[in-house]
């Protein structure tokens, strides 16, 4: 099954714990984001990649950090300086270069503070 | 001006009625455009994407992108209320391999 996947779906999170949210696809392509999305707003960018072992913040790159080791996956670590982590986040991943841009969202997963 | 806009509703329309989404964007050079689905508590799904201007169909789904006039919208024929969702609208503002600028999203419901 070609896809993005996404785990844990719900992951809690105690104060001052770093916690990580995998991603993985299996489609060749070559950039992969990380999007947060809160109740009723749209998606904000936090870190992508375009290529192994490198990596650009987006706009809110404050209190997350990612690693981009093999071109299949893509962790985000939200740290204890992240201060309102409670959202949902979406990994994405698109090929580069072939004028087929197209976009794909994995299923997500929900982060809540406990 | 935002980089990318939508009209965040709701949007209400009958069932069976056309419903139209707009979508109006910062860069006169962009190249891209996609529409995305959302159901309440699920991620976003591609239903289509234009790069020419002029239109574009898919089964009920039209897009349109107008680039002189710096929009593109998404026509929904025959409105059902499984079409019930928010509409996102994404572009690819800038050449090279740029992230996507995703608009925040226009919430539809289609009533029976």
């Amino acid at each position: 099954d070609g896809g993005i996947t996404q785990s844990p779906k719900y992951l809690f999170r105690k104060e001052g714990q770093n916690v990580t949210l995998s991603c993985e696809q299996n489609l060749n392509h070559d950039a992969m984001y990380w999007y947060r999305q809160d109740p009723g707003q749209g998606l904000r960018l936090i870190y992508y990649s375009q290529i192994v072992n490198d990596f650009q913040k987006g706009d809110i790159a404050e209190g997350y950090s990612v690693s981009r080791e093999k071109k299949e996956s893509f962790p985000l670590t939200v740290t204890s300086a992240q201060k309102n982590p409670t959202a949902f986040y979406l990994c994405a991943s698109r090929r580069l270069g072939t004028g087929q841009e197209t976009q794909y969202f994995g299923p997500g997963t929900r982060l809540l503070v406990l | 001006q935002k980089e990318v806009e939508q009209n965040s509703g709701p949007l209400s329309v009958p069932e069976g009625a056309i419903a139209s989404l707009n979508c109006t964007y910062s860069d006169r050079g962009s190249q891209s455009f996609f529409w995305y689905r959302q159901y309440s508590g699920k991620s976003p799904e591609l239903i289509m994407f234009i790069y020419s201007n002029g239109d574009k169909e898919d089964g009920r789904f039209t897009a349109q992108l107008n680039k002189a006039s710096q929009y593109v919208s998404l026509l929904i024929r025959d409105s059902q209320p499984s079409d019930s969702a928010t509409y996102l609208c994404a572009v690819k503002l800038r050449p090279g391999n740029t992230p996507l600028v995703f608009g925040k999203g226009t919430r539809l419901s289609v009533i029976a």
